[in-house]
């Protein structure tokens, strides 16, 4: 079976605070890999994408290890603001449009 | 742009009932994706198409049915309903894989539905 883990949190860190998350995928074949955050009650957005070189946009950093089959998100300087469930996501196979989903970690930033 | 939309937003069915859940998205994508999203658990496929009149099953379409008449339309189907389908289902659409972003996903607002 092919599936994305990721720890289910929750994640309960104070504001400023630097929060990590991680995430692996048992299907080799995967090409392609992303951070979607989903807040409470809403729909997934795109995050991230993540590539092999490892990539940051602001105060998020995400890296893949392909030989570990391995993911992870940084968040650093938490805000409020950040307080979310982050899901790991990755294509389905080499050159799939199909994307499979991890359960999500939630991430509270408290006061 | 409205995006991908999704009618309605809530619902209650009785067992045995049958409805339609809608959804249309205004990007011109040709990809379109069913998906459920139980309490604590990942998204999971029931059914996507990747263009007008082409439909396939995902990973869990027992209990539905769709159709892809039209680029822009993508209804879901549920033919008499179960209590194990209540749930919180989204529609997404997204660009051709020869695309450099056609991997992300654009989601509509979901639909809640239970059924008693």
């Amino acid at each position: 079976r092919k599936e994305v883990e990721q720890d289910p949190g929750p994640f309960n860190v104070p504001e400023g605070a630097t929060v990590a998350f991680n995430c692996t995928y048992s299907n080799s074949a995967s090409q392609s890999f992303f951070w979607y955050r989903q807040d409470c009650r809403k729909e997934p957005k795109l995050l991230m994408s993540v590539y092999s070189s490892g990539n940051e946009d602001g105060r998020f950093t995400a890296q893949l290890n392909r030989a570990s089959q391995y993911i992870s998100l940084l968040i650093r300087d938490s805000k409020l603001s950040d307080s979310a469930t982050y899901l790991c996501v990755v294509s389905s196979g080499a050159g799939s449009y199909q994307l499979t989903f991890g359960k999500g970690t939630k991430l509270s930033v408290i006061p | 742009n409205a995006g991908v939309t999704q009618t309605p937003k809530f619902r209650i069915l009785k067992i045995g009932q049958s409805m339609t859940l809608q959804c249309t998205q205004d990007m011109n994508h040709n990809y379109m994706y069913w998906y459920r999203q139980d309490p604590g658990m990942g998204l999971k496929l029931i059914y996507y198409s990747v263009g007008a009149g082409i439909t396939d099953k995902g990973e869990v379409p027992n209990g539905y049915n769709v159709s892809r008449s039209t680029t822009e339309d993508f209804p879901l189907r549920l033919e008499l309903a179960a209590p194990s389908q209540t749930s919180v289902y989204f529609c997404a659409s997204s660009s051709p894989p020869y695309r450099a972003s056609s991997y992300e996903q654009y989601f509509g607002p979901g639909t809640r539905l239970t059924v008693t």
